[in-house]
């Protein structure tokens, strides 16, 4: 078992939408990362939290220290959100990746 | 402040051969990490430094690979003898202590 998990694995949406995705993992973690890769490989640092929500324009993400787990919300969802989410835990000094949620938002 | 910056982006190479790719940090940023993608994966962690101190090596980093950071400042991250699986994406990343980390573009390494 990954000691990060995410899902989906893959979401479709329609432009608009209010989309959530989730993390859980199973170590123990000093900060949480959410992180974005486009095509190309780019990644992008969206949120650090180590406790309670987050907020940047139309992102929400949120972290549940006793349930080990963390959701990323996209409000009024658009095609240029289209990309690779990924969930990261920092754990003793070292990032652990999940999988990652490739998410496509139609117009 | 451009970022963190990797060179070069794209690498191929026959199998056996030697290569090497370069990390320059956010100036003031103290702590390097490198990081191995391959497709359809999530990171991986390979190694990191704490200025010109390397503190920590995953075990994915086998002895054909090496990384230094001499000064403190760039990184360079050495694979010999190259084989197909070590064909995937090569990501550097910064941060000032514990802080975020901010990402460079990738090397991504092709071994034919």
């Amino acid at each position: 078992k990954n000691e990060v998990e995410q899902s989906p694995q893959n979401l479709t949406a329609q432009e608009g939408e209010f989309i959530t995705i989730n993390c859980s993992y199973s170590v123990g973690i000093s900060a949480l990362h959410w992180l974005q890769q486009h095509p190309g490989g780019g990644i992008v640092s969206l949120f650090m939290l180590s406790s309670g929500k987050k907020k940047h324009g139309r992102l929400i993400a949120t972290i549940n220290i006793q349930e080990k787990h963390s959701s990323l919300h996209i409000t009024a969802s658009h095609p240029r959100d289209s990309a690779v989410y990924i969930c990261a835990v920092l754990n003793t000094d070292k990032l652990i990746f999940g999988t990652g949620t490739r998410l496509q938002v139609f117009p | 402040d451009t970022g963190v910056s990797q060179n070069p982006r794209h690498k191929i190479t026959k199998r056996g051969q030697n290569v090497t790719f370069r990390c320059d940090p956010i100036s003031e940023h103290n702590r390097l990490y490198w990081y191995r993608q391959t497709l359809g994966q999530g990171p991986e962690f390979l190694t990191y430094f704490q200025n010109e101190a390397q503190l920590e090596k995953s075990r994915l980093l086998s002895d054909r690979f090496s990384a230094e950071r001499p000064k403190g400042s760039f990184s360079t991250l050495e694979i010999q003898r190259t084989e197909q699986g070590d064909s995937a994406m090569y990501l550097c990343a910064s941060s000032f202590s514990f802080g975020e980390q901010y990402f460079g573009p990738g090397t991504r390494l092709t071994v034919t």
